[in-house]
Formats: C-alpha cells, sequence, structure tokens
C-alpha cells in the first residue's frame, strides 16, 4: 500500500478558523514534504522537514514531525477562502529514490 | 515565466490511438519526472529521468515510453490508448534525485486525457 495515508480526507472550516491535517507514513524516511493543489492545477511545494527535526514554521503554516509514530500534521492558522485546496504529505519512501504521495486532505474554508 | 510547463493541457482522444505529452522545464534541473493522477487524486510516480536517464520505471503497461531528448526536456508517448489511461498526467523537475536523498519537486500544470 502506498507510504502515505492523510487524515481527515475532507475537513470544511470557517476563515479564520485553523486547520490541521495530518499524515501517517510506514517506512523509515530522510525528509518529509508537504504540497498544495488548487483544483486543476498541478501540485506546489510547502514546506519540507526532514527526518531530524521536529518542527518547522513557514508562514501561517506549521509542520510536526514525530518519526516514533511515524507521523506529521499540517496547522494552517488564520485560514483563507484561498487556502482551500488539497494537501498532500509526500515521503522519499525509506531509501527508493523516489516521492510517494498520500491521498490527501481536501481542505474547504468557507468566507 | 512558466518553471514547468506541459502540453497539451487537455488531451481528448479515442482509444487505440497514439498520442504525446510533452514537459518542458526552465529550472535547470538535473531530474524529471512523470506522475499519473486518478480521479480520486492518488498521485504515483510513473518514471524518472536524471541527466537523460531513465532511473525509475515503475510497473507502468510498456505502452508508455517516456524520452528525454536533453535534461530540459521528458516527452511521453502513449501506445494503444486504452479507457484507463484517462487520468491527468504531471511532469515535475527537482535539482537532484540521487539515492534517498529527494529535494522539492517543481510541478507542472498537467494533461488532462480522457480517453473514449
Amino acid at each position: 500500500s502506498q507510504q502515505g495515508e492523510e487524515d481527515p480526507q475532507a475537513l470544511s472550516i470557517q476563515e479564520g478558523e485553523n486547520a490541521t491535517m495530518n499524515c501517517s507514513y510506514k517506512t523509515s524516511i530522510n525528509n518529509l514534504q508537504w504540497y498544495r493543489q488548487n483544483s486543476g492545477r498541478g501540485l506546489v511545494h510547502l514546506i519540507l522537514i526532514r527526518s531530524n527535526e521536529r518542527e518547522k514554521h513557514s508562514g501561517r503554516l506549521r509542520v510536526t514531525l514525530d518519526t516514533s509514530k511515524k507521523s506529521s500534521s499540517l496547522l494552517i492558522t488564520a485560514s483563507r477562502a484561498a487556502d482551500t485546496a488539497s494537501y498532500f504529505c509526500a515521503t522519499d519512501g525509506g531509501n527508493t529514490g523516489k516521492l510517494i504521495f498520500g491521498q490527501g486532505t481536501t481542505l474547504q474554508v468557507k468566507p | 515565466d512558466t518553471a514547468v510547463s506541459q502540453t497539451p493541457k487537455y488531451l481528448v482522444t479515442q482509444m487505440g490511438n497514439d498520442k504525446s505529452i510533452k514537459c518542458e522545464q526552465n529550472l535547470g534541473h538535473d531530474t524529471m519526472y512523470w506522475y499519473k493522477q486518478d480521479s480520486k487524486k492518488f498521485l504515483k510516480i510513473m518514471f524518472s529521468y536524471n541527466n537523460k536517464e531513465l532511473i525509475i520505471n515503475e510497473t507502468v503497461p510498456n505502452r508508455f515510453s517516456p524520452k528525454s531528448p536533453d535534461k530540459a526536456h521528458l516527452n511521453l508517448h502513449i501506445n494503444s490508448l486504452e479507457l484507463g489511461d484517462s487520468a491527468v498526467y504531471f511532469c515535475a523537475s527537482s535539482q537532484r534525485s540521487l539515492g534517498a536523498y529527494q529535494e522539492t519537486q517543481y510541478f507542472g500544470p498537467g494533461t488532462r486525457l480522457l480517453v473514449l
């Protein structure tokens, strides 16, 4: 089965609220990445966290990584309607030389 | 300027036809990829080239043949198209993909293929 599993599959919140998405993976990793995909568009890289890091921030984004639990979370604070998109985690698949994507969380932010 | 571009954006064709999708990146990256995204948004790697050399070849029917004329271009040719080939195909590039370490990947806008 695929490396990354995301939870929840869909999330609907009001503008201004925080959104949290979780990702679990199976094998050891060197890094984990989060990507955003707007409807009908390609994926855009958001943030990369290395296996020796526990938390990383980028603007309104906060990513945590727990390698003991093989899980990561993406927090978007003060969400905006423009944050409406699908969010994917991707891992390097434990020395396979390729990125393996989760199935994504579809986030809807209502104005 | 578009970093990773793909043509065409939409492709509607009959079963049994042969079609090609082209990809170009102007980021100076060494590695390029083809991904397939199905209707459930599941994104799966198909191929990867590093400096024109095939380095990843997933379990993909041999009707799919990638070609990299130079490190800035990676094309995908599909023979004898089938209904199940309908999907969105994404090209991506990264600075390097050597061994386990994966750099950030930059994606094209996708090619929406519909086989009738």
